[in-house]
């Protein structure tokens, strides 16, 4: 059972360029969160989502950023007109369905290292 | 806001015993986990706590206790594959903001020989 799957690995992009970065979740998982890890900084929520709905973006940056989770394909996390200051690792996570309990176990891939030039 | 605190760097030597605290002002407390990160790679799970008192998992052991906001976690018989960062994780909320997870910076452990 392949784990939560990104990519690119490691993206670069110009000022002003869009950045798109892909997450799979594991097998039979419908939710998908992403958070973003700036240097000697912990990991910080960005947005939440379940198959074609966004459940909680309240971390997300009102502008520039969009996320999304279609019916089909992966979940994607869209950064417009890149700076600097969006140099980043960014972390995807999945959990399974809801069972009612609390402890509902995220699981995260290996990141997207995104340098901004 | 919520607030996280867990010491920056720890050291220890191969086959000892270390605990990494982790302390935490939140609202809406709904478990804490702690999780594995070696440079470069995805955060593991290792544990999970809702309720006051000791998990222990092989190795590993986690503690909880939410009246003092104060959790720690226990590893065992190092080794140095356990040279990692750990991440002491809170999940709060209630409803639609029951899937965030607030992380501490990290507890950069360093497992001499």
């Amino acid at each position: 059972n392949a784990g939560v799957m990104q990519n690119p690995r490691h993206l670069v992009r110009r000022r002003g360029q869009e950045a798109r970065l892909r997450c799979s979740p594991m097998k039979g998982h419908s939710h998908v969160y992403w958070y973003r890890q700036l240097p000697e900084e912990g990991l910080k929520f960005m947005v939440y989502l379940q198959k074609e709905n966004i459940i909680d973006e309240s971390g997300m940056p009102k502008e520039r950023f969009s996320a999304e989770f279609p019916k089909e394909g992966p979940s994607i996390l869209r950064i417009q007109q890149v700076v600097r200051g969006d140099s980043a690792a960014y972390f995807c996570a999945s959990s399974p369905p809801r069972t009612g309990t609390a402890k509902n176990i995220q699981y995260f891939g290996a990141g997207t290292r995104l340098s901004v030039l | 806001g919520q607030n996280i605190d867990q010491p920056t760097e720890m050291t220890a030597t191969e086959g000892a015993i270390v605990q990494i605290n982790c302390t935490y002002q939140t609202s809406g407390f709904n478990g804490l986990f702690w999780y594995q990160q070696h440079a470069g790679e995805a955060p593991t799970f290792l544990s999970y706590n809702v309720l006051d008192g000791l998990e222990e998992k092989g190795r590993f052991s986690s503690f909880l206790s939410r009246s003092k906001g104060y959790s720690y976690l226990l590893l065992k018989e190092l080794q140095m594959k356990d040279s990692a960062s750990y991440l002491c994780a809170v999940k709060i909320g209630r409803g639609s903001t029951l899937g965030r997870l607030y992380f501490g910076r990290g507890t950069q452990l360093t497992v001499w020989p």
